[in-house]
């Protein structure tokens, strides 16, 4: 069954590091999404990309992240400059249709010291 | 805003028995997904009913959805250790994000 994959699985860096998160949706998919968890916490919304483009971004996406789908495989979520506060697991996922089931990658842990 | 919201936070029962959660949710869906998550670890989906059915079964799980009252439940049928995780819902919204509620914690003593 295709699934989606994120590499790498756990992430540690200092403060005020940039770091970038990939992810490889599911093949035919179309829409993608980054989603954060903070340790003990709900799994919040960060940014939706479809047709090459941000659909939709949550409060938390400020101008220090960003995305990318460089090439037809890859979807890669960039912090510039990471903060303590950006200690979370990361989870990338992917739909073929907006109203389809989500699938999530395994999760990139991202530990800021 | 659309958000889901599990009840109860935490369950603790033995093999075998059955567990039920709940989720509410505030404004109108196209569906509604429950995931389960091992501590830890990635998020499983488990199932997807949309805002047109009112009962969806696979396995051993039984979900159903009432859009009169914005709430759906997850039943887990004779529970295994294995069951152990926490499991959210989540409601879709603009371009098909989720929003997820803060997740019941399952304990499956053997």
């Amino acid at each position: 069954e295709p699934e989606v994959t994120q590499t790498p699985s756990h992430q540690v860096t200092q403060m005020g590091q940039e770091v970038i998160l990939r992810c490889v949706p599911i093949s035919n998919h179309l829409y993608f999404y980054w989603y954060r968890q903070i340790l003990g916490q709900k799994v919040e919304f960060l940014v939706s990309f479809y047709n090459n483009e941000i659909s939709e971004k949550s409060e938390i996406f400020d101008d220090q992240f960003s995305v990318e789908r460089p090439d037809g495989s890859n979807f890669t979520l960039k912090i510039r400059s990471t903060k303590l506060e950006d200690s979370a697991m990361y989870f990338c996922a992917s739909i073929f249709l907006a109203a389809d089931t989500q699938y999530f990658g395994p999760g990139t842990r991202l530990t800021v010291l | 805003s659309q958000q889901g919201e599990e009840d109860p936070q935490a369950l603790s029962i033995q093999e075998g028995e059955n567990a039920t959660m709940n989720c509410s949710y505030k404004t109108s869906i196209n569906n509604l997904q429950w995931y389960r998550q091992n501590s830890g670890r990635g998020l499983v989906h488990l199932i997807l009913i949309r805002s047109n059915e009112r009962e969806k079964h696979s396995g051993r799980l039984r979900v159903t959805l009432d859009t009169s009252k914005k709430s759906s439940s997850l039943l887990i049928t004779a529970s295994r250790a294995a069951d152990t995780a926490s499991y959210f819902c989540a409601t879709d919204g603009s371009w098909g994000k989720l929003q997820f509620g803060a997740g019941t914690q399952v304990v499956v003593t053997p």
